[in-house]
Formats: structure tokens, C-alpha cells, sequence
């Protein structure tokens, strides 16, 4: 079955630092992976996909993600936190068709 | 364009009562899926439905939940005899049906249930 692991349930980084979010993944075969953004009382934003084309994937608010096959990992990073980036980020993988299967979560709080 | 409408938004319910939850996919679509959010967890799948029809089911506990995506209005997630276990985020998600696999899903804002 498809699983990821996300390493920290808790981050937190001053403002303009830069971010990484840390998620690994067990796949059987090549994987379809996520990160999700959730801010309080919304819903979940994508923030980018991983579907076999490019490794380095960049998604929205300045987010990109490295698909590393020899690590299993798949981690979120962003070069220069804003305090609007506070939120839970889940890392996610698909499970056959149409199920998607999500990790613990990480909780980003920016300090000033 | 309407994103995936969910309502309530919040619902209260005492321990042995129903709960009802709605969503209305996004115009379009007609994939449904129901996901419940327990505190300090990640999201677990629920149950896939398409209109009429029930997909994929594997995630429902087997008794007092039981979910349907009529011809005619919106996806309903029912609990009966609520228990306190119950209370959670429930999200829902839609995507379009030209989709053969899908790797993108809207989400509803959630309805957040709690159990008195």
C-alpha cells in the first residue's frame, strides 16, 4: 500500500528564513505526490503535484518540491517564509485511482 | 464558478442523534468523495461516489454511516447515533468526470462536527 511520512508534526522559522517541510514516501510503484496547504477553517489548497515528468516541481506562493527517488522523500521547501504562510501542510500520495492517502500533517508557525 | 459548497459549517449534535452532512461538487462535476479529519491527524479517505452510485466504500465504518450522491441535488454523509468518536472535520471534494485518473481534487471548506 502507498504511505507517507511526514517527520515533523511542528516547524517553526522566522519570518524570511527559509522553510523545509520533510515527507517520505513508500511506493510500490512511481508514485503521484502532493503537498496540501490547509489554513484555518478553509479548506485544502494544492500547492503542487509530482507526476513523473520533472523532479523539481514548483507549485504556488513561491513552494517547490524535490521528488528524490534514492531517498524516498519528496520534501517541501520555500526560499523566504511570509507570516502568511502559516498553516498545516500535508504531503499526500495516491492509492490506485481516485484515493488520495495523507500524511500526519506539519504545523508551520512563522515567527516575526 | 461556485467551489465545493459544504454545509453546515459547523454542527453540533448530542451523543444518539443524526448528523447530516451536504456537499455540492463544483458545477460539473460528478465525482464526490468524502474525507473525515480527526484531531491532530491527516485526512483519511471515506468513500468515492459518482452520481447514483456508490465506487469505493472501503474507508466507511461499517455501521451508522452510510453516504449516497442522488441523481438531483447535493451528496449526503449521514451518521446515525452520533457518538462523541464522531467529532471531526468532514471534508468533501469533487472532481470533473472526464477525469480517467484523477490527481487533482477541489475541497470544501469542511463541516466541523462535534458531539456533545
Amino acid at each position: 500500500a502507498q504511505s507517507v511520512t511526514q517527520l515533523d508534526s511542528h516547524v517553526s522559522v522566522s519570518e524570511g528564513t527559509p522553510v523545509l517541510l520533510r515527507c517520505n514516501y513508500s511506493s510500490s510503484y512511481s508514485p503521484s505526490l502532493f503537498w496540501y496547504v490547509q489554513h484555518p477553517n478553509k479548506g485544502l489548497q494544492l500547492l503542487l503535484k509530482y507526476t513523473s515528468a520533472a523532479t523539481l516541481v514548483k507549485g504556488i506562493n513561491g513552494f517547490e518540491a524535490e521528488f528524490k527517488k534514492s531517498e524516498t522523500s519528496f520534501h517541501l521547501t520555500k526560499p523566504s517564509a511570509h507570516m502568511s504562510d502559516a498553516a498545516e501542510y500535508f504531503c499526500v500520495i495516491i492509492q490506485g485511482a481516485q484515493k488520495l492517502v495523507f500524511g500526519q500533517g506539519t504545523r508551520l508557525t512563522i515567527n516575526p | 464558478n461556485a467551489g465545493v459548497m459544504q454545509n453546515p459549517r459547523h454542527l453540533v449534535r448530542r451523543r444518539g442523534q443524526e448528523a447530516r452532512l451536504r456537499c455540492s461538487p463544483m458545477k460539473g462535476h460528478s465525482h464526490v468523495y468524502w474525507y473525515r479529519q480527526l484531531p491532530e491527524e491527516g485526512l483519511k479517505f471515506m468513500v468515492y461516489l459518482q452520481k447514483e452510485n456508490i465506487i469505493d466504500e472501503s474507508g466507511m465504518p461499517k455501521e451508522r454511516f452510510s453516504a449516497e450522491f442522488p441523481k438531483e441535488g447535493p451528496s449526503i454523509l449521514r451518521i446515525q447515533q452520533v457518538v462523541r468518536g464522531d467529532s471531526a472535520a468532514y471534508f468533501c471534494a469533487s472532481s470533473p468526470s472526464w477525469t480517467a485518473t484523477n490527481e487533482k481534487l477541489f475541497f470544501g471548506s469542511g463541516t466541523q462536527l462535534s458531539v456533545l
